[in-house]
């Protein structure tokens, strides 16, 4: 099956610093990559996603990008704030039920 | 939260003793998912469901077993609980496969000991 490597698996910042948090895929089939914020004490809840045919997507503070010839994809936040802190995970999924998640990133912005 | 009620929220019990876990949605999502969450191992599929009495093995199937007879619950079983099933429980629902947005509950601690 898939697999799916994530880094770093802590990673504290500044407020107001940029946070990047990145993800490596082992399957070149797979063509969806979500990535999920996961606050103390709740499910995760998806953020932002891309999918194979798209290099790069941007939602006003986060961004993905996606490099499939090197099999590997991205999340970058922006202007961190302290309500950022939590553990982000990413994903990949070849048939859109079978989903292989990273180990999670926790991210903490000190103010 | 989505409209997913997981039940109970948290739960310890002994090893041997069978355990159900139970996954509500007031969505009407065609698909609903378990999944486990562990340390080091991020989420991991169990089983899932694309409709009612249809469901299917994920990556860590083994130990478990799911039903779903209406389409609003879908029910984790544990039939000999072990200690490496100790774990947080997540079930997740989405309309149209896990490649759309899908929505997580707020999970289940489960303690076997």
């Amino acid at each position: 099956g898939e697999n799916v490597e994530q880094h770093p698996s802590t990673l504290s910042v500044q407020e107001g610093d940029s946070a990047v948090i990145k993800c490596t895929y082992s399957d070149s089939a797979s063509n969806y990559f979500p990535w999920y914020k996961q606050e103390l004490g709740k499910g995760p809840q998806l953020i932002i996603d891309i999918r194979s045919n798209v290099g790069e997507k941007k939602d006003q503070r986060i961004a993905v990008t996606l490099n499939k010839t090197a099999k590997h994809f991205s999340l970058h936040i922006t202007e961190t704030q302290p309500e950022d802190s939590a553990v982000y995970f990413c994903a990949a999924s070849l048939t859109g039920n079978q989903f292989y998640f990273g180990t999670g990133t926790s991210l903490t912005v000190i103010p | 939260d989505a409209g997913i009620t997981q039940s109970p929220r948290h739960k310890v019990t002994e090893t041997g003793t069978p355990v159900t876990l139970r996954c509500h949605q007031t969505e009407n999502h065609r698909y609903m998912y378990w999944y486990r969450q562990d340390p080091g191992h991020g989420l991991r599929l169990i089983h899932y469901s694309y409709g009612v009495k249809d469901t299917d093995k994920g990556e860590v199937s083994d130990g478990y077993s799911v039903s779903r007879s209406k389409t609003e619950d879908f029910l984790l079983t544990l039939e000999s609980a072990t200690s490496s099933q100790t774990s947080v429980y997540f079930c997740a629902i989405s309309p149209d496969g896990m490649n759309t947005e899908a929505f997580f509950g707020q999970g289940t601690r489960l303690t076997v000991v």
